[in-house]
């Protein structure tokens, strides 16, 4: 079935650049997708990439998709301590979508 | 500015008693989701519906839950008995198809 997978946590100094990754199975999934849940609340889509894309870009955010490798990674640039959260990959082809099981970011100063 | 809104945001109840989840989608989504939350099994989808139907509750323990949408403004989800290891964070959100979904806070169940 389909499945995604990411790391568990990533460990960042404020103001380098964080990339988190992901890998699914699903090859036909048409959007993926990257959210962001800050502690006590709800997921907060980020950004996400049509499938047919290997690069987006927006401000500090860029995904890469490499679709051969079924490989979507997300790069904060010049990461800040309020980019401390977890950060899920998920994927579609309908309307359900499927969740990684989160990477917890933190950032020391 | 809009938002999903659930209500309450957070429940403690006993084993054996009934709980009642809500949800307000946002004005004008057609699709609405249930999620549950916990360290063990990640995020978790319950079950969805577009333009009030159901489509998938597969992932919903149909002997105790249950998930409806009395009209367009509301979805409630109910687990009736509830049991300790039903204690989760249940996200409800809402979208139009799969593009973009919006998630509510959550409700935090805690089943003693």
């Amino acid at each position: 079935g389909e499945d995604v997978e990411q790391s568990l946590f990533l460990s960042v100094r404020e103001g380098d650049s964080s990339v988190i990754n992901c890998t699914y199975t699903d090859s036909s999934s048409t959007y993926l997708y990257w959210y962001k849940q800050e502690p006590g609340a709800g997921l907060q889509l980020l950004t996400y990439i049509f499938s047919n894309m290997d690069m987006k870009q927006d401000q500090r955010l860029t995904v890469l998709l490499n679709k051969k490798d079924k490989h979507l990674s997300l790069r904060i640039a010049d990461t800040q301590t309020g980019d401390s959260a977890i950060y899920f990959c998920a994927e579609s082809n309908t309307d359900k979508l499927i969740f990684g099981t989160g990477t917890r970011l933190q950032v020391f100063p | 500015d809009a938002r999903v809104t659930q209500t309450p945001r957070h429940k403690v109840t006993e084993m054996g008693q009934e709980v009642t989840m809500r949800c307000q989608p946002i004005l004008g989504h057609n699709t609405v989701f249930w999620y549950r939350q916990t360290m063990m099994q990640g995020l978790e989808l319950l079950a969805y519906f577009r333009n009030r139907a159901p489509l998938d509750d597969s992932g919903m323990p149909k002997d105790r839950f249950s998930a409806e949408m009395p009209d367009a403004t509301l979805a409630t989800l109910k687990i009736q008995p509830s049991e300790p290891r039903d204690s989760a964070v249940y996200f409800c959100a809402s979208g139009l198809g799969y593009k973009e979904q919006f998630f509510g806070p959550g409700t935090r169940l805690t089943v003693l």
